[in-house]
């Protein structure tokens, strides 16, 4: 079975600095996909950023990118130019990519961002 | 107004009850997911469903159940046997064209 580990229970950092969470996962797949989703208070869970394993290029969108190291299995998220509205929950999801019947998620047990003003 | 409605936000019962909770959508989506999350946890599948009339147990279903009559909606059932109801639950629409999941704004029900 697959598992994803965040270490960081709770980061902080300076408005308009730049930050990195940690994500390590375990999987025995070569094909596979992986998320970034944000949990604000409102508790709304709202997709981040994804990553195909097949891929090489790191994915970015806008202020997010991720460093994706398959030997590695790992899968961090960078935060650049951190705005208030990014304090939140932060959860690494795994899903394999075998198709019909295996389309879970598989969650870390996240990451409290704070936003110091 | 699109997307995926759960209601309601709060739900209050009493022990030995059992409760349903809605899970509508409106994005035409073939797969939906019911998740439980409990502090310093993250989600946790309950049940899941690629296509109406059918179902699958995810890793914790003991004590719950689900029906899929609709395409669009996938109700979960909080039964009695169900020791530790009180968490907060999240639907998640998907389909096997694209990879990701979408969730619904969730339900906090509170056992007592």
């Amino acid at each position: 079975a697959q598992t994803v580990t965040q270490s960081q229970p709770e980061m902080s950092v300076q408005e308009a600095e730049t930050v990195t969470l940690s994500c390590t996962y375990d999987t025995s797949e070569s094909d596979y996909y992986l998320f970034w989703y944000k949990q604000p208070p409102s508790r709304q869970m709202i997709l981040v950023i994804r990553q195909e394993a097949y891929k090489q290029q790191n994915a970015t969108e806008n202020r997010f990118s991720v460093n994706f190291q398959k030997a590695a299995k790992s899968f961090s998220l960078k935060i650049s130019d951190s705005q208030l509205g990014d304090a939140a929950m932060y959860f690494c999801a795994y899903r394999s990519a075998r198709g019909f019947g295996n389309e879970k998620l598989t969650f870390g047990t996240g990451t409290r961002l704070t936003i110091i003003p | 107004d699109g997307g995926i409605t759960q209601s309601p936000k709060y739900l209050f019962r009493k022990e030995g009850q059992n409760v349903t909770l809605s899970c509508e959508q409106n994005l035409n989506h073939d797969a939906m997911y019911w998740y439980r999350q409990d502090p310093g946890q993250g989600l946790r599948l309950i049940y899941y469903s690629q296509i109406v009339n059918d179902f699958q147990k995810g890793d914790i279903a003991e004590g719950y159940s689900v029906s899929r009559e609709k395409k669009e909606s996938f109700p979960l059932t909080v039964t009695s046997a169900q020791k530790n109801p009180t968490a907060f639950y999240l639907c998640a629409v998907g389909s096997g064209t694209i990879y990701e999941q979408y969730f619904g704004p969730g339900t906090r029900l509170t056992v007592t």
